[in-house]
């Protein structure tokens, strides 16, 4: 069965450093997208691609998050520089239209 | 704007019984309604979805969801719990109306279920 592929799994960093994670959506799947969880809550939405073009990042603190899907397959998505606030599981979903969302392991990161 | 409320935040039942995690969503337009669950430092796994149809949804591992529109419910229910069911159980809906930039899933906070023997 073909799965959302996310790594690293887990990062530990300091504050102030560059992170990045990476994301290959199962094949086939256009749209992809990039979710933060905070303990204890639900996913909320960062970015959304169709194909290689950004339809949502109304909810990306640009000043220190980016993400690029460069050639509509996977994606990065990067975070500099890290704030203890950014601690959370990083998840990434994709989608084949805009029905069922399939998601990733995750990455949880870890600012100290 | 759309929303979901969980409102228990842990169900605990026992093995053997039904379950139920209930679900109320708030949405303009046609509410495309999801169950996902999520076992600890996991990402979340697809169970079922209504988007039209039998308000009746059967899913994944024994599970399913009943859509009342009166009530703007969606709550998940499986006859038996397992103790491999204890998990957290997340509701999300999305505006089946909106495509693009504005077809957002929200989500609940969550429900802790745990089934004990």
């Amino acid at each position: 069965e073909a799965e959302v592929a996310q790594s690293p799994r887990y990062k530990i960093t300091e504050k102030s450093q560059a992170v990045a994670f990476w994301c290959d959506p199962i094949s086939g799947h256009a749209t992809l997208y990039w979710y933060r969880q905070i303990l204890g809550q639900g996913p909320e939405l960062l970015v959304q691609f169709q194909d290689e073009s950004v339809v949502d990042d109304s909810q990306l603190p640009k000043d220190r998050f980016s993400a690029e899907r460069l050639k509509g397959v996977d994606s990065t998505l990067k975070i500099q520089p890290a704030e203890l606030g950014d601690s959370a599981m990083y998840l990434c979903a994709s989608s084949f239209g805009e029905e069922t969302q399939y998601f990733g392991p995750g990455t949880r990161l870890l600012v100290l | 704007a759309q929303s979901v409320a969980q409102p228990e935040d842990q169900v605990n039942v026992a093995e053997g019984n039904p379950l139920t995690v209930k679900c109320t969503y708030s949405v303009s337009g046609n509410p495309y309604l999801f169950w996902y669950v999520q076992y600890p430092n996991r990402g979340l796994q697809f169970l079922l979805k209504y988007i039209t149809g039998d308000n009746l949804v059967k899913g994944s591992y024994g599970f399913e969801a009943e859509f009342n529109k009166s009530q703007t419910s969606f709550h998940l229910k499986k006859p038996s719990a397992l103790v491999s069911d204890s998990a957290l159980y997340f509701c999300a809906v999305r505006d089946g109306l909106l495509t693009g930039g504005g077809n957002k899933l929200t989500f609940g906070t969550g429900t802790q279920l745990k089934v004990e023997l």
